[in-house]
């Protein structure tokens, strides 16, 4: 079993739709949560960390439940530029980031 | 400011052949990462830096992959000799230490494609 796990989609969705994303992680000892965006044929970049009180930046919004080991990702109002892999991270301090397989999503016109 | 260098961007080798990627983290970036990412998946760690030690080699199959920083800045990573499963996106990051241990945020450079025949 992989220490995190996403559904890889993909995810069509019109302009303009809210659309959420989960994955669920395995190691009870992770202390950071992030969500990292990764368009096609370039690397990740950071999106947004995950607070254990949730937290909003824009139309993204991200929740973490520490009791059921599983992040969330919202996306409202949909843009075409959404369009991309949302890879979720999760961090044991002193380790390297370990990261999910990701979730494509296609925002369609 | 600018990012994390790697080259090449691509490489395009024979099965048994040696090849090489070189990173150049942000300036100023303690720890250095590698990582190998296939299609499909998301990035896998092969080894971490801090400065010029090697703190974190454990998923670096040693036997024909090896690794360098030894001024503590930028990195080599060989591998020798090449298999047909090594054909992936081999990225290179780096990050700083923050106050808050675990919100280190990564810079990701462009990666380089390797595709072994």
């Amino acid at each position: 079993r992989k220490e995190v796990e996403q559904d890889p989609g993909p995810f069509n969705v019109p302009e303009g739709a809210t659309v959420a994303f989960n994955c669920t992680y395995s190691n009870s000892a992770s202390q950071s949560f992030f969500w990292y965006r990764q368009d096609c044929r370039k690397e990740p970049k950071l999106l947004m960390s995950v607070y254990s009180s949730g937290n909003e930046d824009g139309r993204f919004t991200a929740q973490l439940n520490r009791a059921s080991q599983y992040i969330s990702l919202l996306i409202r109002d949909s843009k075409l530029s959404d369009s991309a892999t949302y890879l979720c991270v999760v961090n044991v301090h002193g380790r390297a980031l370990t990261f999910g397989s990701g979730t494509r999503l296609q925002v369609q016109p | 400011e600018a990012g994390v260098v790697q080259s090449p961007r691509y490489k395009i080798i024979e099965k048994k052949q040696p090849v090489a990627f070189w990173c150049n983290p942000i300036s100023g970036h303690n720890t250095l990462y590698w990582y190998l990412q296939n299609l499909g998946q998301g990035p896998e760690l092969l080894i971490r830096y801090e400065n010029e030690e090697a703190v974190d080699d454990s998923q670096l199959p040693k036997d024909r992959f090896s690794a360098e920083r030894l001024k503590g800045v930028d990195s080599t990573l060989k591998i020798q000799p090449a298999e047909l499963g090594d054909s992936a996106v081999y990225l290179c990051a780096s990050s700083s230490p923050e106050k808050l241990a675990g919100q280190e945020t990564q810079y990701f450079g462009p990666g380089t494609r390797l595709l072994v025949l």
